[in-house]
């Protein structure tokens, strides 16, 4: 059984940092690319940033490029995201996802998500 | 890139089918053949529905169908049961700087 979970999530004040973690399992966690996707308190969806499965290849969002960076070690099954100069905005749940496959291409999708962490970005 | 415009909400009764419409761009939606549709119950994660315009996911009933026209995508729910009541998001391969976008989310009633 495919299980992600996230961790690393709280409060945090506006210009700080943040390290979420996602621990996969029941998976060969190299054979998939993950994506971050995040839900604002209230509002829906919002793709954050993606990487494949062997790490050559990561995107991420205008909204959050420069400031968050997405990575993994495919030895810890964990996928990873650094958040620096964290904003208001950036407060919301943020869901780690498995994609349908390891490279990164118009055709992916994510089909199993992690139940979600709680970032919150305020003074 | 703008998110995808779906409608707020939209209502059924059992039984009864429900059209949820997704509208995007030459940019997203009319330019890939790569529209997903996620469930998203409340407090809980989005759970995949519908991939590749309209491919069902492993265990997601029939009665859950996609399909696209220009730039506008659908997902239709056919035979209506209480349990579909929930959020549903559209998403699309959109390219460029932004991957992929998604839409507003729609908030299915059973009534």
């Amino acid at each position: 059984e495919v299980q992600l979970l996230e961790s690393g999530g709280g409060l945090v004040q506006p210009g700080g940092s943040l390290r979420l973690s996602c621990t996969a399992s029941g998976f060969i966690f190299s054979s998939f690319a993950m994506t971050w996707v995040r839900q604002a308190p209230g509002k829906g969806l919002e793709w954050v940033s993606s990487i494949s499965g062997s790490s050559v290849a990561t995107y991420s969002a205008d909204s959050v490029k420069g400031r968050f960076t997405i990575s993994r070690d495919n030895s810890k099954n964990t996928l990873y995201l650094e958040m620096n100069s964290l904003r208001a905005e950036d407060t919301a749940v943020y869901y780690c996802a498995r994609d349908s496959d390891s490279l990164i291409t118009p055709r992916l999708y994510r089909d199993h998500w992690g139940p979600g962490i709680q970032v919150t970005v305020s003074s | 890139q703008s998110a995808l415009t779906q409608p707020r909400s939209v209502s059924g009764s059992p039984g009864q089918s429900v059209t949820i419409s997704c509208s995007g761009t030459s940019s997203d939606i009319g330019a890939y053949k790569y529209v997903s549709w996620y469930q998203q119950r409340p407090g809980k994660a989005p759970k995949i529905m519908i991939y590749a315009v309209s491919q069902r996911a492993s265990g997601v009933p029939d009665r859950f169908s996609g399909s696209k026209s220009g730039n506008t995508a659908s997902l239709t729910i056919s035979g209506l049961q209480a349990d579909d009541e929930a959020d549903y998001y559209c998403c699309s391969y959109a390219g460029n700087s932004i991957l992929w976008v998604f839409g507003g989310g729609t908030r299915l009633t059973v009534l």
